[in-house]
């Protein structure tokens, strides 16, 4: 079975430049989790999707990041415009249920690497 | 609001040597606790998870931990570890009824041979 699928593996651009990262999530998931992971601050849930719906998206840093999941087989992670400090992994993750406490478990994608020079 | 500590952000171990990886968590009520792994350049995969029951859980991989109320405590344990085993290792927890796991900073597990 595929798992979480996501793309690009590794991004680099240069700032002011707009960034989407975009993740595939596990097929009969129905929640969607986007981390960003960074030596200083370790990982950081960004965005919390439940049935295609934001559910709490109090950790997106700025107004410079949005999310979308559009159906329940994709969503994106845009950054607009991008900033050096931005330099993350940024993880994708799903789950079967309506919430971890129902399975235990979220399933991560390999990650997204981001470099904003 | 729930917490997890990691206290050791490294751990050396020789190969073929025991190993306890510590977690510290803040939650007035039984949480519901998970430990993961992370290889270098790979997404996190679930070691094991301790909802209720058994305080003492197996994973996979052969580690296992043990649940310890009072002390507020998920200690990860493998007997022997192997060269393979070098990783991340991160303690999350979710509180009843949330439905967002909170992960500690993690311990990155350097063994020698």
């Amino acid at each position: 079975d595929a798992g979480v699928i996501q793309s690009p593996r590794h991004e680099v651009t240069e700032m002011g430049q707009e960034v989407t990262l975009r993740c595939k999530p596990i097929s009969g998931h129905n929640s969607l989790f986007w981390y960003r992971q960074t030596m200083m601050r370790g990982l950081e849930l960004l965005i919390y999707f439940n049935n295609n719906v934001p559910i709490d998206d109090s950790g997106m840093p700025e107004d410079r990041f949005s999310a979308k999941m559009p159906n329940a087989s994709f969503s994106t992670l845009k950054i607009q415009p991008s900033e050096p400090r931005d330099s993350a992994v940024y993880f994708c993750a799903s789950s079967p249920v309506a919430g971890v406490v129902d399975t235990g478990e979220l399933f991560f994608g390999e990650g997204s690497r981001l470099t904003v020079l | 609001a729930q917490s997890v500590t990691q206290p050791d952000i490294h751990i050396t171990v020789s190969e073929g040597a025991s190993l306890e990886l510590r977690c510290n968590y803040s939650y007035g009520a039984t949480p519901y606790l998970f430990w993961y792994v992370q290889s270098p350049g790979q997404g996190l995969q679930l070691l094991l998870k301790y909802f209720s029951g058994d305080t003492l859980v197996q994973g996979i991989k052969g580690f296992e931990a043990e649940f310890k109320r009072s002390q507020s405590s998920f200690n990860l344990r493998k007997p022997s570890v192997h060269w393979s085993d070098a990783a991340e290792y991160f303690c999350a927890v979710t509180a009843g009824g949330s439905y967002i796991p909170t992960f500690g900073r993690g311990t990155s597990l350097i063994v020698h041979p």
